[in-house]
């Protein structure tokens, strides 16, 4: 149980285009999802916290306007970066939490490597 | 704000030698992880520790938690090649839902 999976999991685009990201919670409903970005050899840095239904609350510093987080729904959020630059290549990687019984343990999908030309 | 060190960032062993990786945080916690990722890859949880004293126990891999020092850390008996990876430990604020902040990681390599 607890599987989490993310699309794509790298996408290669142009400097000015938009790419989207989604992220499933396969097997459990998630009622928070995160969203993390991680530069090479560096910790993982949290984006912003969705909830199913509402907006998303945003890491000081992250952009709202250019990071995009819907959560339709309590098993997909979707994170859209708008045009993208060179600087937001990235390894993005979300995680959803809320599985009863598990001590709001957060479970990571796969990532998406975001390569912006 | 939560802050979380840890140490050392990088750790060279031998097959076969024991060490210790330490997660220092800076406030009050009631929740922390330890993580393993692979080169290019998303987190694998280890360890789940949710009290003081807390100690559990996979293979190679010990992991323990001191509130009161706002300490964990994660030891590595007899070491295997397949241990190496990057381990982050990562905390939760007591009172948040769970909102994470992650440390700074310690690249392990064992070498043969």
């Amino acid at each position: 149980g607890a599987v989490v999976s993310q699309h794509p999991s790298w996408v290669i685009c142009k400097s000015g285009t938009s790419v989207k990201i989604e992220c499933r919670s396969l097997d459990f409903q998630a009622t928070t999802m995160f969203w993390y970005r991680q530069f090479p050899k560096q910790s993982l840095m949290l984006m912003a916290t969705s909830n199913e239904g509402s907006k998303a609350t945003y890491e000081q510093g992250v952009e709202k306007d250019k990071f995009l987080i819907n959560h339709a729904s309590l098993t997909l959020s979707t994170l859209t970066v708008t045009s993208a630059h060179p600087e937001d290549s990235s390894f993005y990687i979300c995680s959803a939490g809320g599985l009863a019984g598990t001590y709001n343990e957060q479970f990571f999908g796969p990532g998406t490597r975001l390569t912006v030309l | 704000e939560l802050k979380v060190e840890q140490n050392p960032l990088f750790l060279s062993m031998q097959e076969g030698k024991n060490y210790t990786i330490y997660c220092n945080y800076s406030t009050t916690s009631d929740r922390l992880y330890w993580y393993r990722q692979d080169p290019g890859k998303s987190l694998e949880s280890l360890f789940v520790l949710l009290s003081n004293g807390a100690v559990k126990q996979e293979g190679r891999l010990m992991a323990s938690l001191d509130t009161k020092a706002r300490l964990s850390t994660l030891h590595i008996t007899a070491a295997v090649h397949d241990l190496s990876a990057t381990y982050f430990c990562a905390v939760a604020l007591t009172g948040t839902a769970s909102k994470l902040t992650f440390g700074t990681g310690t690249r392990l390599q064992v070498t043969l």
